[in-house]
């Protein structure tokens, strides 16, 4: 049963453009949301959260939006760099539960 | 200075025999967890330790063993290994609830 899904495996974007990830959830417990960027033989790494009182959640380049009515969350990169090139993974939790539930990740990929 | 480490970063080892994955953290967080990388690339929760004690269990076999003897410290202990254990395991810490979670580079754990 995957809570949190991620329907593009993957995306090619021209640099200086916008790069628009989406992410799916079904469980409507959910109140804290994640995005964390992958390189290889790496670890995920944070980038920002934002928690369900919010509908946006800005920093730099990177703007998450959260429409609850819809179970959608969705990561806003502008402009998109070639060092953006990497897997991102949306992860969701719910409050007190101290465990992360991972989307299965999309591989963005910027173009020069 | 890495934050959150993993030792070590590859594991090849045959069927049948006992592991062991260390894992430290520098950030002072009182929360460790793992989490397991499949051939599918979901990462998926394990375990959580919150002051050495644990707080979640996701119905892993208990062939697995975490050991946290300080709450810098979180290792996993895997007896009797088997195929199905091939993954990546990665290591991950945070202070609290709606706070990021961060990751160590992972381990990659190789059945033959």
């Amino acid at each position: 049963d995957q809570q949190v899904k991620q329907n593009s495996p993957s995306l090619s974007v021209q640099e200086g453009r916008i790069s628009i990830l989406n992410c799916d959830y079904t469980n409507s417990m959910f109140d804290y949301f994640l995005w964390y960027k992958k390189y290889p033989a790496e670890g995920p790494t944070f980038l920002i959260s934002i928690s369900s009182i919010k509908d946006k959640n800005e920093d730099g380049r990177f703007t998450v939006f959260l429409n609850k009515s819809a179970k959608h969350l969705s990561l806003h990169i502008v402009p998109s760099q070639p060092g953006d090139s990497a897997v991102y993974f949306c992860a969701a939790e719910i409050q007190g539960a101290q465990k992360l539930v991972f989307g299965q990740g999309t591989r963005l990929t910027i173009n020069p | 200075d890495t934050a959150v480490s993993q030792t070590p970063k590859y594991l090849v080892t045959q069927m049948g025999n006992d592991k062991s994955i260390k894992c430290e953290q520098n950030l002072g967080h009182d929360t460790m967890y793992w989490y397991k990388q499949d051939s599918k690339k979901f990462l998926k929760i394990m375990f959580s330790y919150n002051n050495k004690e644990l707080i979640i269990n996701e119905t892993v076999p208990n062939r697995f063993s975490p050991k946290s003897p300080d709450k810098a410290h979180l290792n996993l202990h895997i007896n009797s290994l088997e195929l199905g254990d091939s993954a990546v395991y990665f290591c991950a810490s945070s202070q609290g609830v709606f706070q990021p979670q961060h990751f160590g580079d992972g381990t990659r754990l190789s059945i033959l």
